[in-house]
């Protein structure tokens, strides 16, 4: 069964430095998203991209924050210069458009995370 | 007013019991997905099962089943004969014609033996 790969699965960082985490959405996918969740709370909704552009995002997702889709099959994350409360594990994931009912009956498929540790 | 109510954040159930997980929802859109996800302790997440707004039966995956009251706005997951593996964190969501999914704040579930 295809499935959202996403790398590394820890990272380390130091305040203030650049982080990039990369994910594989599954092939023929055509949303994809970036959500956090900080010590197993809640899901946190980061960014949505669909057709190339940022379709939704949230107040987390501030100007530290970018996504790109640079070749057609990896969605990446940037967080320009890491803040401790960046330290979340972030979640990758994508879904289909669901068909001729629409996207509503499609579900997310996420990527097992990675995990950002900031320090 | 939030997409999503979960208001059991633990619960606990006996091994080979049934247990019911609570889900609300809030939408003015006629056209919606209700998902329910589990997150093990390892940290995945891992899709369950769908029910959408025009379905007319509840949703079923194995021992999972959605019981869908879409009066009441109300989409409790039912897992039947419980078993150690489902003790996990539990999130229900939403989708709307957007590309958004709301997420509940999940319930942590633990089986006895």
């Amino acid at each position: 069964e295809p499935e959202v790969t996403q790398t590394p699965s820890h990272q380390v960082t130091q305040m203030g430095q650049e982080v990039i985490l990369r994910c594989v959405p599954i092939s023929n996918h055509l949303y994809f998203y970036w959500y956090r969740q900080i010590l197993g709370q809640k899901v946190e909704f980061l960014v949505s991209f669909y057709n190339n552009e940022i379709s939704e995002k949230s107040e987390i997702f501030d100007d530290q924050f970018s996504v790109e889709r640079p070749d057609g099959s990896n969605f990446t994350l940037k967080i320009r210069s890491t803040k401790l409360e960046d330290s979340a594990m972030y979640f990758c994931a994508s879904s289909d458009t669901g068909g001729p009912l629409g996207a509503y009956n499609s579900p997310l498929h996420f990527g097992n995370g990675t995990r950002l540790t900031v320090t | 007013a939030q997409k999503i109510t979960q208001t059991q954040p633990g619960m606990f159930v006996q091994e080979k019991e049934a247990v019911t997980l609570d889900c609300t929802y809030d939408t003015s859109d006629p056209s919606y997905g209700l998902f329910w996800y589990k997150q093990p302790s390892s940290g995945e997440m891992i899709f369950l099962i769908y029910q959408g707004s025009y379905d007319q039966q509840n949703a079923t995956e194995g021992r999972y089943s959605l019981n869908f009251q879409k009066a009441r706005k109300s989409a409790n997951l039912v897992i039947s004969a419980s078993q150690l593996g489902d003790s996990a964190m539990y999130f229900c969501a939403m989708r709307e014609g957007g590309n958004q999914f709301y997420f509940g704040t999940g319930t942590s579930l633990t089986v006895i033996p």
